[in-house]
């Protein structure tokens, strides 16, 4: 089975502070994408990467970049936390063929206080 | 604007009946839908699909029925159990799209035993 792994359950950060979640899967797919789950609004995708050093913009990326250095991981910065990204983050890849379904971690709580 | 629309928030119906989630979209490049579920703390996992060439898919209990020209579709659980319960997301992407996809905000179902 393909395996989405997002580093941390939990995270508690301040206002103003640096901010890095990472995500790693383990079955060479193509794709990876960065969402954002909150209560009445859905997932909504923040960043997304088809290949190695190459990203492009989701619906909501202000406040949000991306790293892929390597084809397995993802990571999404939030270079200055603010209240309103608290939320729970998930991460998805897939293969590369249009339409595939997604493969999605476990999330990653984050509150920024 | 949001493309993809799940009116009912919440759902409860009661264990062996039928339970039926409804999705609306806007966007008529959409052509391929999923259905997700999500129980808390966990990731989205996916649940069934159907292309727009076709109207209805089936999958064991779950089936999901796709009107095009009411741009609609349903996902029906037959019978229901209690560990149906969950966040119910429908998704929509479009073949040009690479699979990109937009999420509506979810229906909470509840089985009562």
């Amino acid at each position: 089975d393909v395996k989405v792994t997002q580093s941390s359950r939990y995270l508690v950060k301040r206002t103003g502070e640096k901010v890095f979640l990472e995500c790693v899967q383990d079955m060479d797919h193509e794709n990876m994408f960065w969402y954002r789950q909150d209560p009445g609004l859905g997932l909504r995708l923040i960043y997304f990467s088809y290949d190695v050093k190459m990203k492009e913009k989701g619906d909501i990326p202000e406040g949000y970049s991306v790293s892929r250095e390597k084809k397995e991981r993802f990571s999404l910065i939030l270079e200055s936390a603010s209240t309103n990204q608290t939320s729970m983050y998930l991460c998805a890849s897939t293969q590369g063929a249009p339409n595939e379904k997604l493969f999605f971690g476990s999330g990653t709580q984050l509150s920024v206080l | 604007d949001q493309q993809v629309k799940q009116n009912s928030p919440s759902l409860s119906v009661q264990e062996g009946r039928i339970s039926i989630l409804n999705c609306d979209y806007t966007n008529s490049m959409f052509d391929y839908f999923l259905w997700y579920k999500k129980y808390p703390a966990e990731g989205p996992t996916f649940l069934i699909s159907i292309s727009s060439i076709k109207d209805k898919n089936e999958d064991g209990r779950f089936t999901v029925f796709l009107n095009k020209s009411a741009k609609h579709l349903s996902l029906h659980i037959v019978p229901s159990q209690p560990g149906d319960s969950a966040v119910y997301f429908c998704a929509a992407s479009a073949y040009t799209n690479a699979g990109k996809s937009t999420f509506g905000d979810g229906t909470t179902l509840t089985v009562k035993p």
